[in-house]
């Protein structure tokens, strides 16, 4: 079955970086775009940006401009989300979320389960 | 970008009674070429990710229970619960993806009276 695995949950110092990782698996890789969206306690989903696994083309939302990269294995269909610098405010879960086309315009169909990130010192 | 906007922020629903949401955006998420709102529903339970509820705004996800409804087109959208049961008790979620960044509203939280 569909599935989007993500890594284990990470405590980080501040001013340290983050990698939270994606594994796909039940359909082809390549032909959906994954967007990451996080989640700070209590609060809302924000959307940080996505990445096309067949080019490798990225978007980044303006707020993560300079700090996230986001980048794809497509022969173990993973998608990764490095997150540098972080600060206090970083804390949140951290969610990988597959477009249900090979565009950016789809919508999500399909959630990983989520990765919480602490930031504390 | 394209802020949405829900309201209300809370409410509390007699089980078997209904429950409507509302979702407004800043500007219409209606696509002319091909006449689809790009307009989605989620709902969230603590400790689990978004769930597609309703995607193009009025189409019901496989498996969805069909006391969920979507209605709404250009700027204003609604979610509807026919006949609230326990387990939908969660916080509700509209996203917009006519455009990048792709954005959410704040989220509107249901639960039992």
């Amino acid at each position: 079955q569909l599935q989007l695995v993500q890594s284990g949950a990470e405590v980080k110092k501040p001013g340290a970086s983050v990698r939270v990782s994606c594994k796909t698996s039940g359909y082809t890789f390549t032909g959906h775009y994954i967007h990451w969206v996080r989640q700070a306690p209590g609060q809302g989903l924000e959307w940080m940006g996505g990445i096309n696994p067949n080019s490798g083309d990225t978007k980044y939302a303006q707020k993560f401009q300079g700090r996230v990269t986001m980048t794809r294995d497509t022969i173990i269909s993973t998608a990764y989300m490095d997150l540098s610098r972080l600060r206090s405010d970083d804390a949140a879960v951290y969610y990988c979320a597959r477009d249900s086309t090979n565009t950016w315009y789809g919508g999500v169909d399909y959630w990983g389960q989520g990765t919480l990130v602490t930031v504390s010192s | 970008d394209i802020v949405m906007t829900q309201s209300p922020d809370s409410l509390a629903v007699s089980l078997g009674e209904g429950a409507t949401i509302n979702c407004k955006s800043s500007q219409s998420v209606l696509y002319g070429s091909n006449n689809k709102n790009y307009l989605a529903w989620y709902q969230q339970k603590p400790g689990q990710p978004p769930k597609l509820l309703i995607y193009w705004a009025s189409t019901r996800e496989s498996g969805v229970p069909d006391r969920f409804s979507g209605s709404g087109s250009g700027t204003d959208f609604t979610l509807t619960i026919s006949s609230l049961q326990a387990e939908d008790v969660a916080v509700y979620y509209c996203q917009q993806y006519y455009d990048t960044p792709l954005t959410f509203g704040q989220g509107t939280r249901v639960e039992i009276k």
